[in-house]
């Protein structure tokens, strides 16, 4: 059973203020990490797909690093706005070949909320 | 990328009744994939959807329970039959491509 963890459950931040999460995730059989953002009412959208150790990678305000080695990543929202207000989603895919194509597990979310 | 189109957005559904779940890709996949999320509770992938084969489940997921259908290469069916209380769930479909693309939902409850 893949493990895959995300902390803290739930945030609230002011406007402007900056933000990280965490994921930890098995650190063998590494293929790839992925980062969604899930709006409510909305189709969870893929930020960022990482694949290399020691990763970064940036989107506007919204960057990510990628440590597979202690099967960790870190997202960073800077200057927080209401439109950032989602659950931010990690996604774990494990190496085996190709039988994992399409099939990532993931954590269960950290619940964004920013206040203007 | 693909656009997904997903239907019904929401529903509520008695116990012991079944619904089916429809899901259109824009574009021809091979495969297509059925996630839920229980309240609280991670994305979780039920099945993999192959065109011209029978579908392919996770553990814990069951064809009697989920049956699926995959007639072409852009349209696939979930149904969740004799539901129950703790199928109330988000039931996304997905397309993988380097990421995976979702329909937006389907938010199912069942009294």
């Amino acid at each position: 059973i893949l493990n895959v963890e995300q902390s803290p459950q739930s945030l609230h931040v002011q406007e402007g203020d900056s933000t990280n999460f965490t994921c930890s995730f098995p650190s063998s059989n590494f293929y790839a990490l992925h980062w969604y953002r899930w709006e409510t009412a909305k189709s969870p959208e893929a930020l960022f797909v990482m694949t290399l150790n020691g990763d970064e990678k940036k989107k506007g305000r919204i960057s990510a690093t990628l440590n597979t080695k202690e099967g960790y990543s870190y997202l960073y929202i800077k200057g927080s706005q209401p439109e950032d207000s989602a659950t931010y989603l990690c996604a774990f895919r494990y190496r085996d070949g190709g039988t994992s194509y399409g099939k990532l597990t993931f954590g269960q979310g950290t619940i964004l909320t920013v206040h203007p | 990328s693909a656009v997904i189109s997903q239907k019904p957005s929401r529903d509520i559904c008695q116990r012991g009744t079944s619904l089916t779940i429809q899901c259109q890709v824009d574009s021809q996949v091979t495969m297509m994939f059925w996630y839920r999320q229980q309240p609280g509770q991670s994305l979780t992938l039920i099945a993999t959807a192959n065109q011209g084969s029978e579908a392919t489940y996770e553990s814990g997921f069951v064809i009697d329970k989920f049956p699926i259908s995959r007639p072409n290469l852009t349209f696939s069916t979930l149904t969740v039959s004799n539901m129950s209380p703790e199928d109330s769930s988000i039931y996304l479909c997905s397309v993988y491509g380097g990421e995976l693309f979702f329909g937006e939902g389907s938010r199912l409850t069942v009294l």
